[in-house]
């Protein structure tokens, strides 16, 4: 199962908007509503901050949010700020009852 | 609150075996699913293994199938990892995390355990 495809970096100002997309096939991110996506800090674990592709979990900022269309699939953070700086990471199902992950993006706050 | 915590790791040598475990508190683990995830150092995630609630149902990566064995003890509240015939590229964080049933979604990761294989 090959990972799913992110930029390696995004960046933003302050109060801007930026989205990162993940791209998958029919196998994992098209044919399934089970992508998710992860925060994680330097030396940290991996938080999760939304699933089932626009679902946040309890306690998640709403300027988080995630989308999808077809097999892509794209995580919109709003409102950015200083702490939103992280690598960020999305996973999907796959069909053959695995979960595969993207090769994780690095977002700047600049 | 959710609380997992990884044991078992370290250093070993290329063809060695280690075994990881999994503590769990905060919620009732013969309820849920239970993953294994990996990061080698500077790169991305990757995940290895799920295992169901009742132990029935497995499932690994092609990279590690044949080699690790996931198990778990709902008495003792505990996931495990067992890794045979390691290999340096099978050095990394390994982090349990809680899952959900539906899409096989971890959702509540641990601090994970280093194992380095040299």
């Amino acid at each position: 199962q090959s990972a799913l495809t992110q930029p390696a970096s995004v960046s933003g100002s302050p109060g801007q908007s930026i989205t990162i997309s993940c791209t998958g096939t029919s196998s994992d991110v098209g044919g399934y509503n089970y992508v998710s996506w992860y925060q994680q800090h330097p030396g940290k674990a991996p938080k999760l901050m939304i699933y089932e592709v626009s679902i946040r979990p309890s306690g998640i900022s709403n300027r988080f949010s995630g989308s999808k269309s077809g097999n892509t699939a794209s995580l919109t953070i709003s409102g950015l700020q200083a702490e939103d700086e992280a690598d960020y990471y999305c996973s999907s199902y796959t069909s053959i009852s695995t979960v595969v992950f993207g090769g994780g993006t690095k977002l700047s706050v600049v | 609150q959710v609380q997992l915590v990884e044991s078992g790791g370290g250093l070993v040598k290329p063809g060695g075996s280690l075994r990881l475990s999994c503590a769990a508190s905060g919620f009732t683990f013969s309820d849920y699913y239970m993953t294994w995830i990996r990061q080698a150092p500077g790169k991305g995630l990757e995940w290895l293994s799920f295992i169901s609630s009742s132990s029935s149902d497995t499932n690994y990566a092609d990279s590690v199938k044949g080699r690790f064995t996931i198990s778990r003890d709902n008495a003792k509240n505990s996931l495990y990892l067992q890794m045979n015939s390691l290999r340096a590229e099978d050095t990394a964080v390994y982090y349990c995390a809680r899952t959900y049933i539906v899409g096989a979604i971890p959702s509540h990761w641990g601090r994970g355990t280093l194992v380095t294989v040299s």
